[in-house]
């Protein structure tokens, strides 16, 4: 299986902040990454497709960007609604894999 | 818009089957997409479970692939889950969701809200 580990699993930062998720692939994934946005008792959310492309309807606030194997998720300015975890998704080789997550909180 | 809708039993006792549906709304089963079901034990990380496509193709995570099998009901426009002898470790919350159509790049684009399945006695 595909290994996504992703960094930090927690962060503390204040709105406006400039934030930066990443996850780092055990193999080659091509660009077939996602991330996703998860609230408490909601199910996630999608933000980012083929490492780039953001999902309609998403603030240009968030990014994402690859080199190699190495995938990051930037919010340019965090907003009070963006407190949630984040996760990514590989989905070039099954089975599918997941980062275990980051969870940002308001410092 | 498409959404989807988790449903089944809540608590399953350990060694028995868990079964759950997911209810596809605003579209259709058969557009050509592939259909997966996720799970997310308390605490821990997601966990990509197996999907399954109208046509009737599947593909399972090889760590639950000795106990999976995902299904499709065409006319009533949903797709299921059965997970045989089942453990506590199966305690988790369970999602459906809308993978890519072949050919495309657009994954798991559409979530359920999730339905919290219970494995006790």
């Amino acid at each position: 299986d595909i290994q996504m580990t992703q960094s930090p699993s927690s962060l503390s930062a204040s709105v406006g902040d400039r934030v930066t998720i990443t996850c780092r692939a055990s193999q080659d994934v091509r660009n077939d990454l996602a991330w996703f946005q998860q609230k408490p008792g909601n199910g996630p959310k999608r933000l980012i497709y083929t490492a780039s492309r953001l999902q309609s309807g998403v603030p240009s606030r968030f990014s994402g960007s690859q080199s190699g194997t190495e995938f990051t998720l930037t919010i340019s300015s965090l907003q009070p609604e963006d407190f949630a975890t984040y996760f990514c998704l590989q989905n070039y080789h099954y089975p599918w894999t997941f980062g275990q997550g980051t969870k940002v909180e308001i410092k | 818009q498409v959404q989807l809708q988790e449903s089944g039993p809540g608590l399953v006792k350990p060694s028995g089957t868990l079964s759950l549906t997911c209810s596809v709304s605003g579209g259709s089963l058969s557009s050509g997409n592939w259909w997966s079901w996720v799970r997310q034990s308390p605490g821990q990380g997601l966990e990509w479970i197996g999907e399954m496509h109208h046509s009737g193709g599947s593909v399972y995570n090889p760590s639950l692939e000795s106990r999976v099998t995902i299904s499709v009901d065409k006319s009533r426009n949903q797709f299921s889950l059965r997970l045989r002898s089942v453990t506590a470790a199966d305690t988790a919350v369970y999602y459906c969701a809308r993978d890519r159509a072949a050919g495309t790049d657009d994954p798991f684009d559409i979530w359920g809200q999730g339905t919290m399945v219970i494995v006790s006695s």
